[in-house]
């Protein structure tokens, strides 16, 4: 079975740029969530879709960034403008209600 | 509030040698437990997870968890650790999707 696929699995950007990831969750899965992976904060959620539809948007650091599910089988997380402060590895995860999450293998941000 | 904590930042055992991984958790209800293991460059695979019934669950690659309600803790071991297994582990728990918390990880060393 395919698992979480997201893309792009490495992006170097310069700040100010504008950065978008992607995200598949596995087939059949009704949650999906976005979350930030850093040394000093750890792994933190960002945002928790259920059913296309942003449930808890409370993790998202601030208006630069945005996530979108337009469909079932697809999201994104956009940064507008990026900053150096937002480097960090970007897990996408998805799972069906009421049982286990299962990660992507994330996306690596570097903004320089 | 709910919260995971994770004791140890950092492990370092010998190859052959036993393991475990201490998490202690903070919630009114039985949550459900997860042990998550992330490689180098790698996203987050489930281990084992714990939802009701027997308290010692088994996971992959040998490793297993004992829930102890009255400790709430569910501390992950392995008899004896293979230098493959050298990544970082994290607890977690969670009630539903919208409310999951992870510990900070533990970081393992195996030494040869």
């Amino acid at each position: 079975d395919a698992g979480v696929i997201q893309s792009p699995r490495h992006e170097v950007t310069e700040m100010g740029q504008e950065v978008t990831l992607r995200c598949k969750p596995i087939s059949g899965h009704n949650s999906l969530f976005w979350y930030r992976q850093t040394m000093m904060r750890g792994l933190e959620l960002l945002i928790y879709f259920n059913n296309n539809v942003p449930i808890d948007d409370s993790g998202m650091p601030e208006d630069r960034f945005s996530a979108k599910m337009p469909n079932a089988s697809f999201s994104t997380l956009k940064i507008q403008p990026s900053e150096p402060r937002d480097s960090a590895v970007y897990f996408c995860a998805s799972s069906l209600e009421g049982n286990t999450i299962y990660f992507g293998e994330g996306s690596w941000l570097t903004v320089v | 509030a709910q919260s995971v904590t994770q004791p140890d930042i950092h492990i370092t055992v010998s190859e052959g040698a036993s393991l475990e991984l201490r998490c202690n958790y903070s919630y009114g209800a039985t949550p459900y437990l997860f042990w998550y293991v992330q490689s180098p460059g790698q996203g987050l695979q489930l281990l084992l997870k714990y939802f009701s019934g027997d308290t010692l669950v088994q996971g992959i690659k040998g490793f297993e968890a004992e829930f102890k309600r009255s400790q709430s803790s569910f501390n992950l071991r392995k008899p004896s650790v293979h230098w493959s297994d050298a990544a970082e582990y994290f607890c977690a728990v969670g009630v539903g999707n919208n409310d999951m918390r992870f510990g900070a990880g533990t970081r393992l060393t195996v030494k040869p």
